[in-house]
């Protein structure tokens, strides 16, 4: 069944702490995964995407890994902002890009 | 930021009514999607298109329907609506399908 897990469900850490979200995933045939960031009530925005082949992508203080054999990737965010209080989407597609699976986010609060 | 549109941002109706969800984008993009996101839930994708003329049926079941007469612009129709229907909807475009996809604002739907 494709699916995609993410861990924590919620997170709350200081400003300028790092923090790391956790998203496993069992799509088949896999072809790229990919993370949004959700603001409240808005769309979400693309942050990384990351093909079979790649383990690592940066965007600014996001960091993304992929590692293809145990199906897991791994958000990390360093310095954090008030900002990026947000929800934090995971989404895994398949090959041929006819399924994309959504994961349910991880809810990141950052207090002063 | 995204030239993905849609309207209105928020509405609330009565049970029966007729409602044309609104979205636009002035990317040329050929692939267009609506998915539904109930509150800190996961995002289902209940529509997309490929091009103008075509439309298909997502994941979730949905009692709305799409239509894709140009290719800047994909509204989203409920005949009738119920309570059940009370969610968020939102619209997004990529290039290709196994591109990043543009999400619009999104819209809140009540129905009372």
């Amino acid at each position: 069944k494709n699916q995609v897990e993410q861990s924590p469900q919620s997170l709350i850490i200081l400003e300028g702490k790092n923090c790391t979200l956790q998203c496993n995933y069992t799509v088949s045939p896999f072809s790229n995964l990919r993370w949004y960031k959700q603001d409240t009530g808005r769309g979400p925005v693309s942050l990384t995407i990351m093909t079979f082949s790649e383990n690592t992508k940066s965007n600014g203080r996001y960091t993304a890994t992929l590692d293809a054999d145990t199906k897991q990737s791994s958000l990390h965010i360093t310095a954090s902002q008030l900002s990026d209080s947000a929800s934090y989407i995971c989404v895994a597609q398949n090959t041929g890009g006819f399924k994309t699976i959504f994961g349910a986010g991880t809810r990141l609060f950052v207090k002063a | 930021e995204a030239d993905i549109y849609q309207t209105p941002r928020y509405l609330v109706i009565g049970t029966g009514k007729k409602i044309t969800l609104e979205c636009s984008q002035t990317m040329g993009h050929d692939k267009m999607y609506w998915y539904q996101q109930d509150p800190g839930m996961e995002l289902h994708l209940i529509h997309y298109s490929y091009g103008v003329n075509s439309t298909e049926k997502g994941d979730l079941s949905s009692e709305s329907t799409v239509s894709r007469i140009r290719t800047e612009h994909f509204p989203l129709t409920l005949e009738s609506a119920r309570p059940s229907h009370t969610s968020q909807y939102l619209c997004a475009s990529s290039e290709y399908v196994m591109e990043t996809q543009y999400f619009g604002p999104g819209t809140r739907l009540l129905v009372l």
